[in-house]
């Protein structure tokens, strides 16, 4: 069956520090990606995605993700963090050609920021 | 307009009620979507509209039954619930097959 991984289930950082988040999917053919941000009483929003071309995609807020399609991982990072990135992060797999309009959501993973 | 709206933004129910769960778009998207998220999971889908029919029942009990009146608008009609059944209803959009979803901010929902 088709799944998403995201290890890292709580991640604690400081202010400046960097920030790379995994996600790992089990899907043989091509898919679409996507990394969701949901705020403390938020609603999911959308950070980035990455649907074809370059496997390095810059998103809002600072945030960039890379594909890296030998290794079934789509990874978040952020350079520098902030406070205001406290959130929980999801990561999400379509598989394409399909006709699905499926997403796999992984467990998540909640960012707090220590200012 | 970007936006997906949903009302109402909570919802207490007793289990013999009957209510109904509103989401609406203007962005032209032909795909509408029902998730429900518990505390601290992932969302988890529950129906799929595509061309305003419904394409997609994640095995849901009959307790929740989704209508399309039209693109623009999704309900979700809940009966006889039970206290399981509390969590956060997202409604979701997108153009087509295979784009991009944009989430509403759900509906906080109670059953006592």
């Amino acid at each position: 069956a088709q799944s998403v991984s995201q290890h890292n289930h709580h991640v604690i950082l400081s202010e400046a520090a960097s920030l790379e988040l995994g996600c790992n999917y089990s899907y043989g053919g091509t898919v679409n990606l996507f990394w969701y941000v949901q705020y403390p009483g938020q609603h999911l929003q959308l950070l980035l995605k990455y649907f074809s071309g370059d496997p390095l995609v810059k998103g809002i807020k600072g945030f960039e993700a890379e594909f890296i399609k030998s290794k079934f991982s789509f990874n978040l990072r952020k350079p520098s963090v902030q406070w205001s990135d406290t959130a929980e992060y999801f990561c999400a797999v379509n598989p394409k050609g399909s006709g699905t309009y499926k997403y796999i959501f992984g467990t998540g993973t909640r960012l707090k920021v220590l200012a | 307009d970007t936006e997906v709206t949903q009302t109402p933004k909570h919802l207490v129910m007793g289990m013999t009620n009957k209510k109904s769960l509103k989401c609406e778009q203007h962005m032209g998207h032909r795909a509408m979507y029902w998730y429900k998220q518990k505390a601290k999971k992932p969302p988890e889908l529950m129906f799929v509209y595509s061309y305003e029919k419904l394409s997609i029942n994640e095995s849901v009990p009959s307790r929740f039954s989704p209508e399309c009146p039209n693109s623009s608008l999704l309900n979700l009609h809940l009966h006889a619930l039970q206290p399981e059944d509390s969590a956060l209803y997202l409604c979701a959009s997108s153009l087509g097959v295979q784009e991009t979803q944009y989430f509403g901010p759900g509906t906080r929902l109670l059953v006592l």
